[in-house]
């Protein structure tokens, strides 16, 4: 069974620092992995979308890495603003389950002016 | 504009009062599906559809039915809600898993 697991839970830090997130997977025989954020009560907004064939997606501020050999992903933020601050959820998708995703746990961020 | 609607956004009903949430995509995806989202246990899937009329279980169907009689359409019923079903329910589409939109969710609370 695939199980996903975000590290820390939480995290504050100071307006404008470079910060990372981390996913790690258990199965690596995944289809894709997703990066969400999700502010408090609200759906969660796709951020990123890396394929397993790829290494790395970007968008603005943000980096995805996937390394599926070693069960891991890592969200880059860079110049982190404080409204950046949310919920930010990672989730995989398996070679062999149809429409299945299983979430992490999430990483609760916190930037503060 | 793209988007998954789900509706209501926020519901209180009584135990044993059958209820549906609709949920409904414009973007001719054939995946769909119905999540719910409690503290300390995250997102788990209800029920996914890859595509009409092909519907299966997810990690916690109990108490859920879902249809796919329509392909932009896929609705949650709770034949008779219990307390226990109180929680935040997300639907999402997917054109064949290559990403996912979310819908903005439904808070349910059963009493």
């Amino acid at each position: 069974k695939q199980e996903v697991t975000q590290i820390p839970a939480a995290l504050s830090v100071p307006e404008g620092e470079n910060l990372v997130l981390n996913c790690s997977f258990t199965d690596s025989a995944i289809y894709n992995l997703q990066w969400f954020r999700q502010d408090p009560g609200k759906g969660l907004t796709s951020l990123l979308l890396i394929q397993s064939s790829q290494r790395e997606q970007t968008s603005g501020r943000l980096n995805a890495s996937l390394d599926k050999s070693s069960g891991r992903s890592t969200l880059y933020i860079a110049a982190s603003q404080p409204g950046d601050s949310a919920t930010y959820l990672c989730a995989v998708r398996r070679n062999n389950a149809g429409n299945m995703l299983t979430f992490g746990g999430g990483t609760r961020l916190m930037v503060k002016p | 504009e793209a988007q998954v609607t789900q509706n209501p956004r926020y519901l209180i009903t009584v135990t044993g009062k059958k209820l549906t949430v609709t949920c409904s995509q414009n973007m001719n995806h054939e995946y769909m599906s119905w999540y719910r989202q409690d503290p300390g246990l995250g997102l788990r899937q209800i029920y996914y559809s890859m595509n009409v009329e092909v519907t299966d279980k997810g990690d916690v169907p109990e108490g859920y039915k879902v249809s796919r009689k329509e392909k932009r359409n896929f609705p949650l019923i709770l034949e008779s809600p219990s307390p226990n079903q109180t929680s935040l329910y997300f639907c999402a589409s997917s054109f064949k898993g290559y990403g996912y939109t979310f819908g903005s969710g439904t808070r349910l609370t059963v009493v």
